[in-house]
C-alpha cells in the first residue's frame, strides 16, 4: 500500500512559468512532509519541509503547501529555470517514527527553454 | 559544516558474492543514519536506521544487514548477493531530533551479473 503518491510521473513546462508538483498521501498520522530534487546518478538533494501545523511554507522560488483535511501538498516553482529540470520527490513522516521518510515514487520535471 | 560521504560510486559484483557498502558523515555527532534503495522506475524504499552505535534496526526483511561500528559510521553489508540486489543504494542523516531533513549522500550504483 502507497502511503505517498506522486500520480503524475512527468511534467513539462515552459521556463519563466510555474511548476506545480503534486503529492498525497493516506496516513493521517504523519506531521513532517518534505520535498527533494533529484538529478541522475547524484543523492536526492532537500528543498524545502513543512510540518502539520502550518499550511505553507516559501524559501525563495519554492513554496510548499498542505491540506491537511485533502492530505495533499504541492510545489509551487516560480519561475521555473531550466537548471530545475530533475526528479522530485515528496516524502512524509510520522511523529515517533524516528524520522523515517516515506518517499513517492517522484515525478520528472523538464523545464523548456 | 556537515558532509556525507558514500563509496564506491558504482560496483559490479557476481551473483552470490559478498558487499559492504560504507558510509561516512563528518560535522555532526550523534546522527540518526540511513539505508536506502531505489530500484528502477521506483521510489526510495527505507532499508535500515540507526539512532546510535550498534543500533539498527530493520524495515524490510532482506538478504542484506548493517552495521553501526562507529558514530558517524554506517556499514551496509551481504554474505551473498542477489540478482535481486542490484539497485542504486544512498546513506543519509539526519539531526537526532525531530521534524529534520535527511541529507543524502551521492549514492551507490549495484550492478549484479
Amino acid at each position: 500500500d502507497q502511503q505517498v503518491k506522486q500520480n503524475s510521473p512527468s511534467l513539462s513546462v515552459q521556463e519563466g512559468r510555474i511548476s506545480i508538483l503534486n503529492c498525497d498521501y493516506t496516513n493521517s498520522m504523519f506531521d513532517y512532509f518534505l520535498w527533494y530534487k533529484k538529478y541522475p546518478a547524484e543523492g536526492p538533494t532537500f528543498l524545502i519541509s513543512i510540518s502539520s501545523i502550518k499550511d505553507k511554507n516559501e524559501d525563495g522560488r519554492f513554496t510548499v503547501f498542505l491540506n491537511k483535511s485533502a492530505k495533499h501538498l504541492s510545489l509551487h516553482i516560480v519561475p521555473s529555470q531550466p537548471g530545475d529540470s530533475a526528479v522530485y520527490f515528496c516524502a512524509a513522516s510520522r511523529l515517533g517514527s524516528q524520522g523515517n521518510l516515506i518517499f513517492g515514487k517522484g515525478t520528472k520535471l523538464s523545464v523548456k527553454p | 559544516s556537515q558532509t556525507i560521504h558514500q563509496w564506491p560510486a558504482t560496483l559490479v559484483q557476481p551473483v552470490g558474492s559478498p558487499l559492504s557498502l560504507e558510509c561516512t558523515v563528518e560535522g555532526t555527532s550523534n546522527p540518526n543514519l540511513y539505508w536506502y534503495r531505489q530500484a528502477a522506475g521506483r521510489g526510495l524504499q527505507l532499508l535500515f536506521y540507526s539512532v546510535g552505535i550498534g543500533q539498527i534496526s530493520s524495515e524490510v526483511p532482506q538478504n542484506l544487514s548493517a552495521s553501526r561500528p562507529q558514530d558517524r559510521q554506517f556499514i551496509l553489508s551481504s554474505k551473498k548477493l542477489l540478482l535481486s540486489d542490484s539497485g542504486f543504494y544512498l546513506c543519509a542523516w539526519s539531526r537526532g531530533t525531530s521534524n529534520q531533513p535527511q541529507h543524502f549522500g551521492d549514492g551507490t550504483r549495484l550492478s549484479i551479473l
